[in-house]
Order: structure tokens, then sequence, then C-alpha cells
């Protein structure tokens, strides 16, 4: 069945590091992707998304780009501050379902 | 912002009891969904709804878990009895017709069993 497989954190760095955490995929036929974000006591928000192959999201300085070939959809940030601690969750929604698979969350440190 | 919305906050009870969680979706949102969050299992999804009939129920223990949508601006969990390992935090989220705009989630229902 499709599953979302992100790296594992937690992931610690520096205020204005560059950022990335990958994702992969697996899925049948052509999934919509979506980055949600999750602050400490909080539900999650919808962050970025993508619905078709080559697709760029991106919100806050945040981005990811929807690669078929590589079935990989990687946030990235080119500059992160210690607001964007949280944990980030990567999710696909299949072609024919409603379901919304996600990830097990990778969890963002960022220290001053 | 148009927003989901859970009661209770946070729920403290004892084993055995009926714990009733609620969900007030997005007006116009045809698609609800209950998350249940743990830190071992991570998100699962429970159940989920269109246009008030559920669709997916197998995330969901049979025996004591019940998920219900008495009319579109309500959506019920109820865990009767419930147990200690039931401890998360239950999300509702809902979603659009067009779904590729992403799911709403709701701020969660606290629940601990002691």
């Amino acid at each position: 069945g499709d599953s979302v497989t992100q790296m594992e954190g937690p992931v610690t760095l520096s205020e204005e590091a560059f950022l990335t955490i990958n994702c992969t995929y697996t899925a049948t036929g052509y999934p919509s992707l979506f980055w949600y974000v999750q602050y400490p006591g909080e539900g999650l928000q919808l962050l970025l998304k993508a619905t078709k192959a080559d697709d760029k999201g991106s919100n806050k300085g945040f981005e990811a780009t929807y690669r078929k070939e590589t079935t990989s959809f990687h946030l990235e940030k080119g500059s992160v501050q210690v607001s964007d601690s949280a944990v980030y969750f990567c999710a696909l929604s299949g072609h024919n379902t409603d379901k919304l698979i996600f990830g097990t969350g990778t969890r963002l440190q960022v220290f001053p | 912002d148009a927003r989901v919305t859970q009661t209770p906050r946070h729920k403290v009870t004892e084993m055995g009891q009926e714990v009733t969680m609620r969900c007030q979706p997005i007006l116009g949102h045809n698609t609800v969904f209950w998350y249940r969050q743990t830190m071992m299992q991570g998100l699962e999804l429970l159940a989920y709804f269109r246009n008030r009939a559920p669709l997916d129920d197998s995330g969901m223990p049979k025996d004591r878990f019940s998920a219900e949508m008495p009319d579109a601006t309500l959506a019920t969990l109820k865990i009767q009895p419930s147990e200690p390992r039931d401890s998360a935090v239950y999300f509702c989220a809902s979603a659009p017709p067009d779904r590729v705009y992403g799911y709403t989630f709701g701020s969660g229902t606290r629940l601990t069993v002691v």
C-alpha cells in the first residue's frame, strides 16, 4: 500500500543554518504530497503542498519539489529560525482515496 | 480564518468511564477524519466520513470505539469503556470536496485515562 518514509530526528541546527528534511514515498498513480508542521501543544498545520510532478510548493521560506523520478518530496529552508522548531510531517493523498497517509514526523530543534 | 473546533481540549477520566469527543468541521467541508497521536504509534487514522457517511473505520477498535456524524456540523468519537492505553491526543480534521487543498486539523483533545 501507499506509504511515506521520513528521516529520523531530531534534527538540531543553529539559527540561519540550511535545513533539509528528507521524505520519500511509495504510491500507485499520482498522489498529492504535503508537508505539515506541528508546534508544541497544537494541531497539524498545512505548510505546503504539490499536486503533480515537478511542482514546487513553498510557504514561509520553506520549499519542496515533487520529484516523481526519485519519489521524493524533500523539505528545505535556506535559513532557519528558532521559531521554526517544531515537528514536520510529510504526507500523501493517493489518487483514488481521501486518506492522508503520514510519515512518522521529524523533530526540528533550532538553537540561537 | 476558518477552523476546526474540538472539545474538550483536555480530558482526564477514570478507567471504565465513557468519553465523548466532539468536532465541528469547517463549513462546506464534506470529509471528516479522526486521528490518534501517540509517541509510540505516531498518527493513526481511526475513521473518516464523507457527506456524513462512514467510509472507513478499520483503524478503530470496534469493541469500544464508535464514531458518528449526527449532522454536517458535528462529528463525535466515543470510547466506552475507556482504558489507560487509550491515553493519547485525538485530532479531528476536515477537507473540502477538492481534497488537493489539504486537510485542516483541529487543536486536538488530550485524553488521559487513569
